[in-house]
Order: C-alpha cells, then structure tokens, then sequence
C-alpha cells in the first residue's frame, strides 16, 4: 500500500483554469517534495518543503505554487499551465530533507493541458 | 553538481535469467545509491538501496553493489520473472543537500 496519497489521480484542465493537487503523508517525515515526470524519463525535482519551509526550488514557472500547510501535507497550485505542463506529478517524503535518506513517491496525478 | 549515468538503455533477458544494471555517478561526496523500479503507469517504487560504508546489499532476488573507487553501482536480478518488467532508475544522494540525482532509467523486459 503507498503512504503517500495524492488527489486527484487524474486531471484535465484548460489552460486559463486554477486547480490544486494535493499530497499527504502519514510516516511523519519531515520533507516532503513535487517532482515531475514524463513518460519513459525520470522524475524532475520541483520543489522540496523541510520541516514546513521551502528549501528549494529548481527554477520553476511561477505558474506552479507550492503550499506547506502542515509537515503531513503538501499542495501544488497550478494556474495558466500550457501544454507543456503535461505530465506525471509525484510527491515523495523522507525523514528529513536530506539526499541521502529513503523518499518514498505517491501515485501521482496524471495531469493533461488542453 | 552530480551526474549520474546509466546504461545500457534498454535490456531484455529470457525468464529464468539474470539481468544486471550498470550506474556510474561523479561526486564523490554521494553516500546513498537507491533503486527505483516503475511499471507502466505507477509510481517508482523503492526496492532496494546501499550506503557507501558497505559493498554489497541482497535482498531475496535482487542485490546491489558498490565500487567507490571507480564510482559505480549496479542492480542485480537472479531468476527473472515477467513480473520484473519494468523501468529501473538508479540514483545518488548526499547529505549535503535534499537532492537525488536520477539516471535516465533502464527499461528491463522479461521475455517469457
């Protein structure tokens, strides 16, 4: 069973919509993170959330917000996405927010631009 | 920054036999080497990991060793079975900071 859990499992949005995915973990670790994926590629860091605070940010659009309500739960905001922005969206958790520690990824929302 | 390579891109073994996977990485600095396995349309899934203190790592079919000095990795897989089809990422990681560095991924199939 996954104990990272993330709605919706699939979305499909226009381009002028504003919608949110959500993540929560249950393990009590204290990082949490948004990667990106396309099909047959690896994920690609987005953000890392430590202990509640934004500790990185590769460089994303700003289309993208991320939003840390609590060290369970994690939201990506997504507003004006273009095609592009279609993709596999993985959150993972680890213990704490250091790369050489265990992250253990949700099913992911599959998310398709119009 | 760290680069992690893997190759080949694509494996294919009879059932029965072993499939080995071969990730070289550059920083010297990285400590934790995990393997990810992803079947079609789900999520990579941990399945074994190894630290620079030890060399080898085996957990029922599958293992992995470390060479540091020559800054390699590999996953082993003993006794096939379609069920192991699937796309292999390694990655490295360092205490330094939250990042894990992927290779591009293996896909592995599993002939029957």
């Amino acid at each position: 069973d996954t104990e990272v859990t993330q709605t919706p499992k699939h979305l499909v949005m226009g381009m002028t919509n504003k919608k949110s995915l959500k993540c929560e973990q249950h393990m009590g670790h204290r990082a949490m993170y948004w990667y990106k994926q396309k099909a047959k590629k690896p994920p690609e860091l987005m953000f890392v959330y430590s202990y509640e605070k934004l500790s990185i940010n590769e460089s994303v659009p700003s289309r993208f917000s991320p939003e840390c309500p609590n060290s369970s739960l994690l939201n990506l905001h997504l507003h004006a996405l273009q095609p592009e922005d279609s993709a596999l969206y993985l959150c993972a958790s680890s213990q704490m927010g250091l790369g050489n520690q265990p992250q253990h990824f949700g099913d992911g929302t599959r998310l398709s631009i119009l | 920054g760290e680069n992690v390579e893997q190759h080949p891109s694509t494996l294919s073994v009879q059932e029965g036999d072993s499939a080995v996977i071969k990730c070289t990485y550059s920083d010297s600095a990285s400590n934790y080497f995990p393997w990810y396995k992803q079947e079609l349309g789900k999520r990579p899934q941990l399945i074994i990991d190894i630290r620079s203190n030890v060399g080898e790592k085996k957990d029922q079919r599958i293992a992995v060793t470390l060479n540091k000095t020559a800054k390699h990795f590999s996953l082993h897989i003993t006794e096939t079975q379609p069920e192991d089809s699937a796309v292999y990422f390694c990655a490295a990681g360092t205490g330094a900071n939250s990042k894990l560095t992927f290779g591009k991924g293996i896909t592995l199939s599993v002939r029957p």
